[in-house]
C-alpha cells in the first residue's frame, strides 16, 4: 500500500496537456523533494523530474513538475503518442526512513 | 556511459532465500557520490522501494521488508546484492537496480538496470 495516491488513469488526444497529481503528507511530499518517472511499456522508469522542477539532461521542456504542500504535479504539455506510459511519483517518507512511490497513473493518448 | 545489469534465478522455491547481485560497469561503485539502491514491481503493479546501501556499507530498508532483507555492496567486483529471505509468492516481481545520487537521500534514481523477473513457486 503506497504513502502517495495518483489517479489510476487519465487521457487526452494528441498536442493537449495532462496533469498528473500525486498527494503525500508532511512526513514525505511535505518535506522532501519529489521525483517523477516514466515508465514504457515493457521498460524500466526513466527519470523525467528530480527535486520537485529539476529535469535530467536530454528531458525535453514539455515535462514540468511542480510541488505545494503535501502534493506534486507532473505536467506534459504538447502531448504525442510516445507519451503513452505509466507515470510514478517518488520520495522519500522521513517517518519511515524509506523510499517510497506513488500508485502510478497510467497516460493514454487518445 | 554507466551500466546496471541485474542477475538472479528466474525461479526460487517458497521459504528460500532469493538472491540478487546487480554488476555495475562503466564507472566505479566506490564512491561518496552516490547510493545504490533496489526496487521492484510485482506483475501489472506500482513500483516498490525495497532498499539501497551506501558505498560506505550502510543501508536503507523498506519497513516492511526490512526483517527479510540484506543489501551488502562488493566493491572489488563493483557489484552491490539483495537477499531476501523466506520468500513467498507475493516476492513474485520484477526487480530493479538503480543508482542514486549521494547528496541526498536514495529516492531519486537517475540510472536503471533492465529489470530481471523472479517468480516465486515451488
Amino acid at each position: 500500500q503506497s504513502v502517495l495516491t495518483q489517479p489510476p488513469s487519465l487521457s487526452a488526444a494528441p498536442g493537449q496537456t495532462v496533469t498528473i497529481s500525486c498527494s503525500g503528507s508532511s512526513s514525505n511530499i511535505g518535506n522532501n523533494y519529489i521525483s517523477w518517472y516514466q515508465q514504457l511499456p515493457g521498460t524500466a522508469p526513466k527519470l523525467l523530474i528530480f527535486d520537485n522542477n529539476q529535469r535530467p539532461s536530454g528531458i525535453p521542456d514539455r515535462f514540468s513538475g511542480s510541488k505545494s504542500g503535501t502534493s506534486a504535479t507532473l505536467g506534459i504539455t504538447g502531448l504525442q503518442t510516445g507519451d503513452e506510459a505509466d507515470y510514478y511519483c517518488g520520495t522519500w517518507d522521513t517517518s519511515l526512513s524509506a523510499g517510497v512511490f506513488g500508485t502510478g497513473t497510467k497516460v493514454t493518448v487518445l | 556511459q554507466l551500466q546496471l545489469q541485474e542477475s538472479a534465478p528466474g525461479l526460487v522455491k517458497p521459504s528460500e532465500t532469493l538472491s540478487l547481485t546487480c554488476t555495475v560497469s562503466g564507472g566505479s561503485i566506490n564512491s561518496s557520490s552516490y547510493i545504490w539502491g533496489w526496487i521492484r514491481q510485482p506483475p501489472g503493479k506500482g513500483l516498490e522501494w525495497i532498499g539501497a546501501v551506501y558505498y560506505v556499507g550502510r543501508t536503507f530498508h523498506s519497513p516492511s521488508l526490512k526483517s527479510r532483507v540484506v543489501i551488502s555492496l562488493d566493491t572489488s567486483k563493483s557489484q552491490f546484492s539483495l537477499r531476501l529471505r523466506s520468500v513467498t509468492a507475493a516476492d513474485t516481481a520484477i526487480y530493479y537496480c538503480a543508482r542514486s545520487d549521494g547528496s541526498g537521500t536514495p529516492d531519486t534514481f537517475d540510472i536503471w538496470g533492465q529489470g530481471t523477473m523472479v517468480t516465486v513457486s515451488s
